[in-house]
């Protein structure tokens, strides 16, 4: 019930594409989305998050969209740099609870 | 602000040593959480405190795991005795006072391998 699955593991993306990262869960309880962004040697960093009364929510060049009735929300970069490299959780969690994260999508931008 | 700030940034000991992780949140920050990053079990909470209180040990995987905060500005994780099956890298992450729905601030992390 307090999963998070995320896919894909890894990806690949050309300079300029749109990569698009899934996540879905199951405790309809969860009140909260954020995404963080990791990358090597460093600690994870929170990119943006949504809460469910919204289904889209943009922060510069990063979009979460957020389907309430699939019990899914996913990330998407437009214009991806090569500097998007990283490793990008997903994760939830109910208003005064602990966070749940997703397994976590390895990103690569290729010039 | 300087961060949140963990030391060491890495540690190698030898099975059945103690280890003791240390971490000082950001200035202000309510809450406080230990992390561990596994390339098998990913990002699991171990534990959290709010104003230095322990809120949440559920995640701790055994009783040789223990953690402090004596005081606002610093925190321990203490593994004792050490298994290679600890090895993994320890996050320390601090929070202003919404807890969880609040954004949560990383240190750097400290890596540790247990031989």
């Amino acid at each position: 019930q307090q999963q998070v699955k995320q896919s894909p593991q890894s990806l690949i993306v050309q300079k300029g594409g749109i990569p698009i990262i899934n996540c879905a869960y199951e405790n309809t309880a969860f009140d909260y989305f954020p995404w963080y962004q990791q990358f090597p040697g460093k600690g994870p960093a929170l990119l943006i998050a949504i809460r469910p009364d919204v289904s889209e929510k943009k922060e510069g060049r990063f979009t979460i969209s957020f389907n309430k009735s699939a019990k899914q929300f996913s990330l998407h970069i437009m214009d991806s740099q090569p500097g998007d490299s990283a490793t990008y959780f997903c994760a939830a969690s109910t208003r005064g609870e602990k966070l749940t994260f997703g397994t976590g999508t390895r990103l690569t931008i290729i010039p | 602000d300087a961060g949140v700030i963990q030391s060491p940034r890495h540690e190698v000991t030898e099975m059945g040593q103690e280890v003791t992780l240390r971490c000082k949140p950001i200035s202000g920050h309510d809450y406080l959480f230990w992390y561990r990053q596994t390339m098998m079990r990913g990002l699991e909470l171990l534990i959290y405190f709010n104003n230095n209180v322990p809120i949440d040990d559920s995640g701790m995987p055994e009783d040789r795991f223990s953690a402090k905060m004596p005081n606002a500005s610093f925190s321990t994780l203490k593994i004792q005795p050490s298994e290679p099956r600890d090895s993994a890298v320890y996050f320390c992450a601090s929070s202003l006072d919404r807890g969880f729905s609040d954004t949560q601030y990383f240190g750097p992390g400290t890596r540790l391998t247990v031989l």
